[in-house]
């Protein structure tokens, strides 16, 4: 079973739309990020939330918001595609402060 | 804030030469080192983790990184790499915020 998986894994849409990425871990941890990982192949942090705080990088356009449904769910909503939203989203997950963080497989966005 | 600087964009070996990649990070305090491995087209996989203890940690694929805490530094290393070794290479930091924080990468080519 896959710890860490996202969907979809290919999405392409027009600019102006509204999209959503999926994120699931079964690995019970209790933070969960999501990066966006430039065509240089920067990882830049977007969010980082817990059950306790929702921490978001200030350089994020509020268009982009996460939702958590569940402590195992972390779903990234775009309002208002931007040609530069075009990236590689990677969702992770971590379970304490002192282990390695877990990522999925990662959606590529590609917006038109 | 903790950040993290990778020295090497782009490292072009041969089979069986000897590979160190730099990773120098600036935190004033206690802090968690990786390295990641993220091969064409896929995701980001852990190949070593230093919390605390013997500095010289060992991860998989022979790899090895040590740190040191004079120098703010946390080199990977190994001594003989495989064409499969060719990928891009992630050094990451958790500080205060334990939110894990990236360098650039360094993009590694190994000529069979």
């Amino acid at each position: 079973d896959t710890a860490v998986s996202q969907t979809p894994k290919y999405l392409v849409t027009q600019m102006g739309n509204d999209k959503s990425i999926k994120c699931e871990q079964n690995l019970g941890h209790d933070t969960m990020y999501w990066y966006k990982q430039d065509s240089k192949k920067f990882l830049k942090i977007m969010f980082s939330y817990n059950n306790k705080e929702l921490i978001i990088n200030e350089t994020v356009p509020n268009r982009f918001s996460p939702k958590s449904p569940d402590k195992a769910h972390l779903n990234l909503h775009i309002n208002s595609l931007e040609l530069g939203d075009s990236a590689v989203y990677f969702c992770a997950s971590r379970h304490t402060e002192n282990t390695e963080a877990f990522f999925g497989q990662g959606t590529r966005l590609t917006v038109v | 804030a903790q950040s993290v600087s990778q020295h090497n964009h782009h490292v072009i070996l041969s089979e069986a030469a000897s590979l160190e990649l730099g990773c120098n990070y600036s935190y004033g305090g206690t802090v968690n080192l990786f390295w990641y491995v993220q091969y064409p087209g896929q995701h980001l996989q852990l190949l070593l983790k230093y919390f605390s203890g013997d500095p010289l940690v060992k991860g998989i694929k022979g790899f090895e990184a040590e740190f040191i805490k004079s120098k703010f530094s946390f080199n990977l290393r190994k001594p003989s790499v495989q064409w499969s070794d060719t990928a891009e290479y992630f050094c990451a930091v958790t500080g205060g915020s334990y939110i894990p924080t990236f360098g650039r990468g360094t993009s590694l080519i190994v000529h069979p």
